[in-house]
């Protein structure tokens, strides 16, 4: 049984600081990893995706991934009001594509206060 | 946008009855998965196309069934509507499997399905 797990919160931080989100999956052949963020009633929009160990940056956000604890984070700098959203962790088997869908866990609420 | 595009955007059926939901992939992407995401779940993987045939599939029933066309766009139907079929329905559509795109699958705005 493949799982994804995150603290659903709420997770509320100030507006400005560092927010950091966090995941860890169960399945130790998931290659491919990404972080989704869902607002209220709308679908799901990639933000990032990493496939190493390591840290991949975009902007304000930072992707880190360590294989080895089955641990993939997100940071998101300067928080925006905006970034007030459900941020879904995913993985998935086959970095190529193949016969896999995502998995994905129940996903964190984050509120940024102004 | 993803260019993702889904219809209906909401629908509403009576338990028992049969529904199709269509999605039409972004250009070039020619692989289409369907996802149901319960309400403050995330989503779950339903099923998977690729030339014009299921290439994997979720933990669902037989009475959720698929199709994919020449264009790349994508049906799912569900037959014998349960009350817990309510759900956002989610199509993604990514490149060619085994290409090395690293499956990164770009969302549809969905379809609200609610069964009374």
């Amino acid at each position: 049984q493949k799982e994804v797990e995150q603290n659903s919160g709420p997770l509320s931080v100030p507006e400005g600081a560092i927010a950091s989100l966090n995941c860890t999956y169960s399945d130790r052949v998931s290659q491919s990893f990404f972080w989704y963020r869902q607002y209220s009633g709308k679908s799901p929009e990639l933000i990032m995706s990493i496939y190493s160990n390591g840290d991949k940056e975009d902007g304000r956000f930072t992707a880190q991934l360590n294989k080895a604890s089955q641990y993939v984070s997100l940071l998101i700098r300067d928080s925006q009001p905006s970034d007030s959203a459900t941020y879904l962790c995913a993985v998935i088997r086959n970095s190529g594509g193949g016969a896999d869908g995502l998995t994905f866990g129940k996903g964190t609420h984050l509120i940024i206060q102004p | 946008e993803t260019g993702v595009t889904q219809s209906p955007t909401h629908l509403i059926k009576t338990r028992g009855q049969q529904v199709t939901l269509r999605c039409s992939s972004q250009s070039g992407h020619n692989t289409v998965s369907w996802y149901q995401q319960a309400l403050g779940q995330g989503p779950q993987f339903i099923f998977q196309y690729y030339r014009e045939e299921e290439n994997g599939r979720g933990n669902f029933p037989p009475r959720f069934s698929g199709l994919q066309f020449p264009n790349y766009s994508s049906e799912l139907n569900v037959n014998a509507l349960e009350l817990d079929d309510s759900a956002l329905y989610l199509c993604a559509s990514s490149l060619a499997a085994g290409t090395g795109s690293q499956n990164i699958q770009y969302f549809g705005a969905g379809t609200r399905l609610s069964v009374l």
